[in-house]
């Protein structure tokens, strides 16, 4: 199972809003609503920001929103911030019934 | 309180084994679905293991990496997640975490992690 393609790294100035791609195939972003994200900053344990393509868990700020078209899923970040910087992850079920995680992508704040 | 308590990890040789424990708390583990994820030194996040909220074996995923090499488990009266770890590879060095599934399905939404636990394979 080949990971899902993100970019590898994604920069914004505070207060601009950034965008991350996720891009996967038919068997797997294409197929399922199962995406999510997660955010890792270093040196700490990863958190879930986006399940099921497109809903926050409680506590996460409405900063963060998700959407899919086709094979292609996105996180976008609005207002940016300076605690937002940290590597982001995409995740999707997959038709085998196991989990893909993209590459990962390292979000910078200028 | 949820939590997810790792331990287990630790150094051992090419070619030799290790189980890993992941204890949890605060919730009913047989409602959940849970999951090993690792890390390897810079790189990224990749998922390993899934076991479903019922415990039939047939159920269980795994990645092609680690398929017939590694084996997750529960005992259910202790409320705890396990990853046997066989063949081990330089490869395997990695932070390993257990995490919850927000369902009892595969979602793939990990909602609750544990801080992790080190393998080190080397001679």
């Amino acid at each position: 199972q080949s990971a899902l393609t993100q970019p590898a790294s994604v920069s914004g100035s505070p207060g601009q809003s950034i965008t991350i791609s996720c891009t996967g195939t038919s068997s797997d972003v294409g197929a399922f609503k199962y995406v999510s994200w997660y955010q890792h900053p270093p040196g700490k344990v990863p958190k879930l920001i986006i399940y099921e393509v497109n809903n926050r868990p409680s506590g996460v700020s409405n900063r963060f929103s998700g959407s899919k078209s086709g094979n292609t899923a996105s996180l976008t970040i609005s207002g940016l911030q300076a605690e937002d910087e940290a590597d982001y992850y995409c995740t999707s079920y997959t038709r085998r019934s196991t989990l893909v995680f993209g590459g990962g992508t390292k979000v910078t704040v200028l | 309180q949820v939590q997810l308590v790792e331990s287990g990890g630790g150094v051992v040789q090419p070619g030799g084994s290790l189980r890993l424990s992941c204890a949890t708390s605060g919730f009913s583990f047989s409602t959940h679905g849970m999951h090993w994820v690792r890390q390897a030194p810079g790189k990224g996040l990749e998922w390993m293991a899934f076991r479903p909220n019922h415990e039939s074996a047939e159920y269980y995923a795994y990645a092609d990496s680690v398929k017939g090499r590694f084996t997750a488990s529960t005992d259910s009266s202790k409320n705890t997640l396990y990853l046997q770890m066989n063949s081990l590879t330089t490869e395997d060095t990695a932070v390993y975490y257990c995490a919850r599934d927000r369902y009892g399905g595969n979602s793939g939404g990990l909602d609750i992690w544990g801080q992790g636990t080190m393998v080190t394979v080397s001679s």
